[in-house]
């Protein structure tokens, strides 16, 4: 069973640029999730889908970090303009939804580096 | 979601068990204690969770303690491939709108 997908692994942006992430959950997992995790801090979660509608956005920065999972399948995390504070792993995460055990599967997540 | 407290850092000897407490001193009735680990450069890996009862799985066992207010994850034979962040986490379940929420974690260092 193929894992959760995410791209690009690295990217290195300068200040003020944008950047977007992408995750492919696995196949038949209704809930997807984005966390950030600093370096030496643990993941914090960012945003909350349950199939195509999100369920919690309470700690996504929504002055600059947008995410959108349009057809309930994939999802793509934007940051625009980043800031030398964003410079974190992005990781996807996905789980059943309703009726799992709580289980989230995890991507090897997306560095970024904010120069 | 409960608070939970974990040591920073451990140590482990290759081939001993290694032991990982936990406190969650204000832990509800219903909520569950998750274990993931996180090896240097990957995403976080499910291990095991429970409510009362201790489990066991291929990787681990969790022991929780009666008063629910701590436990203890045992990695029974420690390899060097199991040095990593270990992250206990309290939260209800999935269907109460339990959230996956990490804290610092404990680094444990299995060395030969």
């Amino acid at each position: 069973e193929a894992g959760v997908a995410q791209s690009p692994r690295y990217k290195i942006i300068e200040k003020r640029q944008s950047v977007a992430f992408w995750c492919n959950p696995i196949s038949g997992h209704a809930t997807l999730y984005w966390y950030q995790q600093i370096l030496g801090q643990g993941p914090k979660l960012l945003i909350q889908f349950q199939n195509n509608g999100v369920v919690d956005d309470s700690q996504l920065p929504k002055d600059r970090f947008s995410a959108e999972r349009l057809k309930g399948v994939d999802s793509t995390l934007k940051i625009q303009p980043a800031k030398l504070e964003d410079s974190a792993v992005y990781l996807c995460a996905s789980s059943l939804g309703h009726g799992s055990t709580g289980e989230l599967f995890f991507g090897e997540g997306s560095r970024l580096t904010v120069l | 979601d409960a608070k939970t407290t974990q040591p920073t850092s451990m140590d482990c000897a290759e081939g001993r068990a290694a032991n990982l407490p936990c406190n969650h001193s204000t832990i509800s009735g219903n909520e569950y204690v998750y274990w993931y680990r996180q090896i240097h450069s990957q995403g976080p890996q499910y291990i095991i969770h429970g409510l009362k009862n201790n489990e066991t799985n291929e990787m681990a066992s969790l022991i929780i303690t009666e008063d629910r207010k701590s436990s203890t994850l045992i990695l029974p034979h420690a390899t060097l491939r199991d040095t990593a962040v270990y992250y206990c986490i309290v939260r209800v379940a999935y269907n109460q709108g339990g959230k996956l929420i990490f804290g610092q974690g404990t680094e444990l260092s299995v060395k030969p």
